[in-house]
C-alpha cells in the first residue's frame, strides 16, 4: 500500500531562518507528489506538486521542493520564513487513478519571533 | 471561482443520530472527493465521484457511511447511527478534468463533527 511519512510532527524555526520539512513516500511505478498547507480552521491549499520533469519544483509563497527518486523523498524548503507561514503542512502522494490522495500525518511549522 | 463550499461548518449531535453534510464543488469541476481528518492526522480518503458516478467507495469507513452526487453537482455525505469515534473534520475536494491522479484537488473548509 502507498504510504507517506513526515518525519517531524513539529518544526520550530526562528523568523527569517531557512526551513526544511521532510517527506518520504513508498516507492511505486508512477508517483505524483503534492505539498498542501492548512491554516487554522481552514481547508487545505496546494503549495506545489511534482508530476514529472524537473526535480526541483517551485510553488507559492516562496516554497520549493525537490523530488529525489533514489531516496524516495520530496522535502519542502523555504529560504526565509515569516510569521505568516505558521501552519500545518501535509505531504501527499498519488499513484494515479481514482484512489484519492494519501497524506502524511502533517508537520506543524512554528515560527518564533 | 467561488471555491469549494461545505455546509454546515460545525455539527454537534448525540450518539445514534444521523447526520448529513453537503459539499458544493467549483462549478466546472467534474470530480469530487470526500476525506476524513482526525486530530493530529492527515486527511484520509473516503470516496470519489466523477460526475454522478461513484467510482470508488470501498474506503468508506463502514456501512453507516454513504455518499451521493445525484446530478453531478453538489454531493452529500451521510453518517447513520453516529458514534463518538466519528468525531472528526470531514473535508470535500473537487478537481478539473485531467489525467487521474495528476490534477490539483481544491479543498473546502470542512465540516467539523462532534458526537456526544
Amino acid at each position: 500500500a502507498q504510504s507517506v511519512t513526515q518525519l517531524d510532527s513539529q518544526v520550530p524555526v526562528f523568523e527569517e531562518a531557512p526551513v526544511e520539512l521532510r517527506c518520504n513516500y513508498s516507492s511505486s511505478v508512477s508517483v505524483y507528489l503534492f505539498w498542501y498547507v492548512q491554516y487554522p480552521n481552514q481547508g487545505l491549499q496546494l503549495l506545489l506538486k511534482y508530476l514529472s520533469g524537473s526535480t526541483l519544483v517551485k510553488g507559492i509563497n516562496g516554497f520549493e521542493a525537490e523530488f529525489n527518486k533514489s531516496q524516495t523523498s520530496f522535502h519542502l524548503r523555504k529560504p526565509s520564513v515569516h510569521i505568516s507561514d505558521t501552519a500545518e503542512y501535509f505531504c501527499a502522494y498519488s499513484g494515479g487513478g481514482a484512489d484519492g490522495l494519501t497524506f502524511g500525518k502533517g508537520t506543524h511549522l512554528i515560527i518564533q519571533p | 471561482d467561488t471555491g469549494v463550499s461545505q455546509d454546515p461548518r460545525h455539527k454537534i449531535t448525540k450518539r445514534g443520530q444521523n447526520v448529513t453534510f453537503r459539499c458544493d464543488p467549483i462549478s466546472e469541476h467534474n470530480r469530487l472527493y470526500w476525506y476524513r481528518q482526525t486530530l493530529g492526522q492527515g486527511p484520509e480518503f473516503l470516496t470519489y465521484f466523477q460526475n454522478e458516478a461513484q467510482l470508488e467507495k470501498s474506503r468508506l469507513l463502514s456501512d453507516r457511511f454513504s455518499a451521493e452526487r445525484p446530478k453531478g453537482s453538489f454531493s452529500t455525505l451521510e453518517i447513520q447511527r453516529t458514534e463518538q469515534g466519528d468525531s472528526a473534520m470531514y473535508l470535500c475536494a473537487s478537481s478539473h478534468p485531467g489525467l487521474a491522479g495528476e490534477e490539483t484537488q481544491y479543498f473546502g473548509p470542512g465540516t467539523r463533527l462532534l458526537v456526544l
